[in-house]
């Protein structure tokens, strides 16, 4: 049984740029939701997808979007990239009525320059 | 959600039990205490989470003191691969699938040979 997926694992991009990050939930789950980390903090909630809707979002700007798809798959945008979104993204899932046990994928470290 | 307290860093000789400590003092009544750990270049992983009662299953036992001031994370017989930052959650268990995990920096477990 695969886990969390998510691709790429790593990415460069330069200031100003768009850029994709994509995740596959572990099999069964349908709630996905979204994580940034930066070196030497904890992960920050971004958002959280579930039915194919945006559930709840954490204090992020509107530049990081997502979205679900029927499958419950998951991505996560992030328009006009800037320095500080340089980080650690991770993509976690659940089921639905267990949220707080969360199964993480191993992330993807975006480096914008 | 209330706020916890947890030490930087903490070293263990491998094979011992790995005791770590949570103060949570504003914990209120519907509030669970949530551990994951994080090892190098990994996600998080879900560890336990209890309400009142001590919890154990097959990666650790939890215990909360009477007041639910506080908490300790015990692993009974660390290995080395217990090395990992451990976090400790204080969280409403809402129902349905909407929530998100507040991380803080966490406790640096070194289990040493």
């Amino acid at each position: 049984d695969a886990g969390v997926t998510q691709s790429p694992t790593h990415l460069i991009k330069t200031r100003g740029q768009q850029v994709t990050l994509r995740c596959s939930p572990k099999s069964g789950h349908d709630t996905v939701s979204w994580y940034q980390q930066a070196l030497g903090q904890g992960p920050q909630f971004i958002f959280q997808y579930y039915e194919e809707e945006e559930r709840q979002r954490g204090n992020f700007p509107d530049r990081f979007s997502g979205h679900q798809f029927p499958n419950y798959s998951s991505e996560l945008n992030v328009n006009a990239l800037l320095l500080g979104d340089s980080a650690l993204y991770l993509c976690a899932s659940s089921v639905t009525g267990e949220w707080e046990k969360l199964f993480f994928g191993s992330g993807t470290q975006l480096s914008v320059l | 959600d209330a706020k916890t307290t947890q030490p930087p860093s903490m070293d263990c000789a491998e094979g011992r039990a790995a005791n770590l400590p949570c103060n949570h003092s504003t914990i209120s009544g519907n509030e669970y205490v949530y551990w994951y750990r994080q090892i190098h270049s990994q996600g998080p992983q879900y560890i336990i989470h209890g309400l009142k009662n001590n919890e154990t299953n097959e990666m650790a036992s939890l215990i909360i003191t009477e007041d639910r001031k506080s908490s300790t994370l015990i692993l009974p017989h660390a290995t080395l691969r217990d090395t990992a930052v451990y976090y400790c959650i204080v969280r409403v268990r809402a129902g349905g699938s909407q929530g998100n995990l507040i991380f803080g920096k966490g406790t640096k477990l070194s289990v040493k040979p």
